[in-house]
């Protein structure tokens, strides 16, 4: 059984440009969240997504966002990119059971330059 | 709103040695608890979950965590811990507001295993 799969692995943009990130969950897997990991922050929270609508959001700006398609897949955008928005990037999925694990892609590791 | 702390930003621990990486969480309700695992620039590996039942909960590659209800702890242990066990370790509680499925995650901590 595949993994989660991010694509790019990695990314360098510069800054006011904007990137999406993408995310292919595990097979039956419905629920797809993102998170962002900095060495000053660590994991925080991004936005979850079932059944292609964001069921909660964390507290990011507007220029994040995200949306799930049909096939569960999931793709995150960030607008005018920030040299704070320099992180890595993980996706994880999971069944719709609260008991159940999340699991994680490699992650995309984004620099703004 | 949930949390969780790790105390220990590093632990350093003999090869050999048993390891523990404490963990402690606020949470209303009953909590679902992970413990996860870091590789140099890879994502998380799921290690451990407390659901409910008994509270001695075993994972992979030989961890193990005690949940403590009345302290409010889900400690990771180890009887005997290797250099490739060398790695940066989260606590996870799994957030659910209505329907949502997240997970709150501890500030982590850096495990070195000395040979």
């Amino acid at each position: 059984k595949a993994g989660v799969t991010q694509t790019p692995r990695y990314l360098i943009k510069t800054r006011g440009q904007q990137v999406t990130l993408s995310c292919s969950p595990i097979s039956g897997h419905r629920s797809v969240s993102w998170y962002q990991q900095t060495p000053g922050q660590g994991l925080q929270f991004l936005f979850e997504y079932f059944s292609e609508t964001q069921r909660n959001k964390g507290n990011f700006p507007g220029r994040f966002s995200g949306r799930q398609f049909s096939n569960s897949r999931s793709e995150m955008n960030v607008s005018t990119l920030e040299l704070g928005d320099s992180a890595l990037y993980l996706c994880a999925s999971s069944l719709n059971r609260p008991s159940t694990e999340a699991f994680f892609g490699q992650g995309t590791r984004l620099t703004v330059v | 709103a949930q949390s969780v702390a790790q105390p220990e930003d590093q632990v350093n621990v003999a090869e050999g040695n048993p390891l523990t990486v404490k963990c402690t969480y606020s949470v209303s309700g009953n909590p679902y608890l992970f413990w996860y695992v870091q590789y140099p620039n890879r994502g998380l590996q799921f290690l451990l979950k407390y659901i409910t039942g008994d509270n001695l909960v075993k994972g992979s590659y030989g961890f193990e965590a005690e949940f403590n209800k009345s302290q409010t702890s889900f400690h990771l242990k180890k009887p005997s811990a290797l250099v490739s066990d060398s790695a940066l370790y989260f606590c996870a509680v799994r957030h659910f507001a209505g329907s949502a499925r997240q997970l709150t995650f501890g500030s982590g901590t850096q495990l070195t295993v000395l040979p």
